[in-house]
């Protein structure tokens, strides 16, 4: 059981270039999360899922859009990357329990 | 505005002795309240929770309590370990709905053998 599976682990990107970031569930869940972390800010949702289907924005939505491929899955885009996203970027799903979060993707932007 | 505050970005502590880590809420319309661990390079899990109608919950070296009139919660961890070293996060839940989960900025456990 792989639980939130993010990929890719690492990223750099230039100023301007855009990146799709992947995640995938298989425990069913209906609603996923889009989150950043960086120091002294916590945990930010940028965009959730609530259901296949639906997307709405989180705190801080600007710059990103997502897609809900379906019930599995859930991207996070930069189309045009700029240093002020980089951070640390968490999937996460659930239904009626705690959140599972993915392992990170650690996000780089020069 | 943060509505789930933690105050103290880090904690240092001595094996074997009780680590306290605290979190206030200013919304008094959470109902259900949880801690999460976060080791480096990996996301952040679960550890324990505690609903509005309860005071205390207890899990095996870990206990949460919670303190309504003043908006307060706090994990204690008895005895500390090395392993417990992490980033914690105190998180409150709000009614139903997808989005109704909101963090605090985390504090920064280290254990020192």
């Amino acid at each position: 059981n792989a639980g939130v599976t993010q990929t890719p682990k690492f990223q750099v990107l230039k100023t301007g270039q855009s990146m799709t970031l992947q995640c995938a569930q298989d425990m069913n869940h209906n609603s996923m999360y889009w989150y950043r972390q960086d120091p002294g800010m916590g945990l930010r949702l940028i965009y959730y899922s609530a259901s296949e289907g639906t997307t709405d924005k989180g705190e801080v939505p600007n710059g990103y859009n997502v897609s809900r491929l379906n019930k599995r899955e859930f991207s996070l885009r930069l189309e045009s990357a700029a240093p002020s996203q980089t951070s640390v970027y968490f999937c996460a799903s659930r239904d009626n329990s705690p959140l599972h979060f993915g392992n990170g993707t650690r996000l780089t932007v020069t | 505005d943060q509505q789930v505050k933690q105050n103290s970005p880090s904690l240092s502590v001595q094996e074997g002795r009780i680590s306290i880590l605290n979190c206030d809420y200013t919304n008094s319309m959470f109902d259900y309240f949880l801690w999460y661990k976060k080791y480096p390079a990996e996301g952040p899990t679960f550890l324990i929770s505690i609903s509005s109608i309860k005071d205390k919950n207890e899990d095996g070296r870990f206990t949460v309590f919670l303190n309504k009139s003043a908006k307060h919660l706090s994990l204690h961890i008895v005895p500390s370990q090395p392993g417990d070293s992490a980033v914690y996060f105190c998180a409150a839940v709000w009614g139903t709905g997808a989005n109704n989960l909101f963090f605090g900025t985390g504090t920064r456990l280290t254990v020192i053998p």
